[in-house]
């Protein structure tokens, strides 16, 4: 594909659900990274992936968040019974691998959690 | 831990004039710094990376310059159009990580007709 897609664009859940969120990187992108984005805040880390093996889950902000990318390339965020500080943008992006390449972003997903 | 940090948070200037967003980090062990485009409800466009060892990288309107000593970058962009109005998001990889990248707050931009 030509770019980093996502889905669900939206979702709403009621908390206490779990939700699964979608990331097709770019074609041959062996690193993807998932960021969370609040509400006027800059994305913050949440963990990656060289190929299929999560190296850093460090900025998972709690055991209900799990990822995985089990072929190394379609990755899938789940957030199991979501609570209302979940909701943000959860954003995807994919880069080449190596340090000094550019990392390209999705269009992300709004979870709003009611 | 590094801190990144986005001076101003909001900006709005006439058509036609240049902009300078700041972008300032704590922590100089970095690999490189990126500069992004957010318009609302949307993902981010990179606009420009400059390595480490690089002082600066120009696109088009777009200057941007790198000063890892003093741990500061500057996006400049020429000339003004409506067309850029946006949030201007600037980031760190860190030299200590896998690769992920630090983001700041960042600059709320408003060109007006």
């Amino acid at each position: 594909g030509a770019g980093v897609s996502q889905s669900p664009r939206y979702k709403v859940a009621k908390r206490g659900q779990d939700v699964a969120l979608r990331c097709d990187p770019i074609s041959g992108h062996v690193s993807l990274f998932w960021y969370q984005q609040a509400l006027g805040q800059g994305p913050e880390f949440l963990t990656y992936f060289q190929n299929e093996a999560q190296l850093d889950k460090s900025g998972l902000p709690s055991d209900r968040f799990f990822a995985e990318r089990p072929e190394g390339s379609v990755s899938t965020l789940k957030i199991q019974r979501t609570q209302q500080e979940d909701s943000a943008v959860y954003l995807c992006a994919s880069s080449q691998q190596g340090q000094t390449y550019e990392q390209y972003f999705g269009p992300g997903t709004r979870l709003t959690v009611t | 831990k590094q801190e990144v940090t986005q001076i101003p948070a909001a900006l709005s200037v006439p058509e036609g004039e240049n902009l300078v967003l700041n972008c300032s980090f704590t922590d100089s062990a970095i690999y490189n710094l990126q500069w992004f485009r957010q318009d609302p409800g949307k993902g981010l466009t990179s606009l420009l990376l400059i390595q480490s060892s690089q002082r600066e990288q120009t696109s088009g309107r777009l200057n941007a310059s790198l000063d890892k000593s003093s741990g500061r970058s500057t996006l400049y962009i020429a000339a003004s159009q409506p067309g850029d109005s946006a949030t201007y998001l600037c980031a760190v990889r860190p030299g200590s990580s896998w690769g992920k990248l630090q983001f700041g707050a960042g600059t709320q931009v408003v060109v007006t007709p």
